[in-house]
């Protein structure tokens, strides 16, 4: 079965860095574009990132542009998000999902919180 | 970005009812829309994509309609399972968005 297992979340000061990293299993992880969409706390939900198959296309939210570097391996079948300059607004629940042709997200992982604070 | 409006912001049913919730779109999205579960501290689950399409293995109480800018989430004959956090999505735009959320709470 299709499992995403995000990891690398914490605590950590403002304008530090962390990265956060999703191992896929249970699909040909190389066929699908993947994306990140964080959730802070009692907030809804905010797409932050994708990135096509084989790393051509990436796109970002203006509010982590810049700041934010998605990618991936194909072959260890992880994605990975670097996060920079974090801010206390970076403070949130980080999923990593499976997005369909149309960018629709059949797939999630269990999250991955992470604070910025001093 | 297209700006997602759902209302209400939160409702209360009771078990064995039913209720609509409904998702505004900034502008015509061409059923670009899917539709997500959200239980406490759980991660999201795909419901309907394309305005009214079923993702497998949901059940068919729940039902997707609408089109242009407005839509609707129906879920009939309630399970205690479904009290839960819905929210709607447009993949119209490169630059997806989600509407706010309605949580849907026992009455």
């Amino acid at each position: 079965q299709v499992q995403l297992v995000e990891s690398g979340g914490g605590l950590v000061k403002p304008g530090g860095s962390l990265r956060l990293s999703c191992a896929a299993s249970g699909f040909t992880f190389s066929d699908y574009y993947m994306s990140w969409i964080r959730q802070a706390p009692g907030k809804g939900l905010e797409w932050v990132s994708y990135i096509s198959s084989s790393s051509t296309y990436t796109n970002y939210a203006d509010s982590v542009k810049g700041r934010f570097t998605i990618s991936r391996d194909n072959g260890k079948k992880t994605l990975y998000l670097q996060m920079t300059g974090l801010r206390a607004e970076d403070t949130a629940v980080y999923y990593c999902a499976r997005a369909t042709n149309e960018r629709v997200f059949d797939y999630w992982g269990q999250g991955a919180l992470v604070t910025v604070s001093s | 970005d297209i700006q997602m409006t759902q209302s209400p912001s939160s409702l209360s049913a009771s078990v064995g009812g039913r209720v609509t919730i409904t998702c505004r779109a900034s502008q015509d999205i061409s059923i670009s829309l899917a539709w997500y579960q959200q239980r406490p501290g759980k991660a999201p689950k795909l419901l309907l994509y394309a305005a009214s399409r079923l993702e497998s293995g949901v059940p068919s109480r729940f039902r997707g309609s609408g089109s242009g800018t407005d839509y609707t989430l129906t879920i009939s004959s309630l399970q205690p399972e479904d009290f839960a956090t819905y929210y709607c999505q447009q993949y119209y735009s490169t630059r997806v968005t989600f509407g706010q959320g309605t949580k849907l709470e026992i009455k």
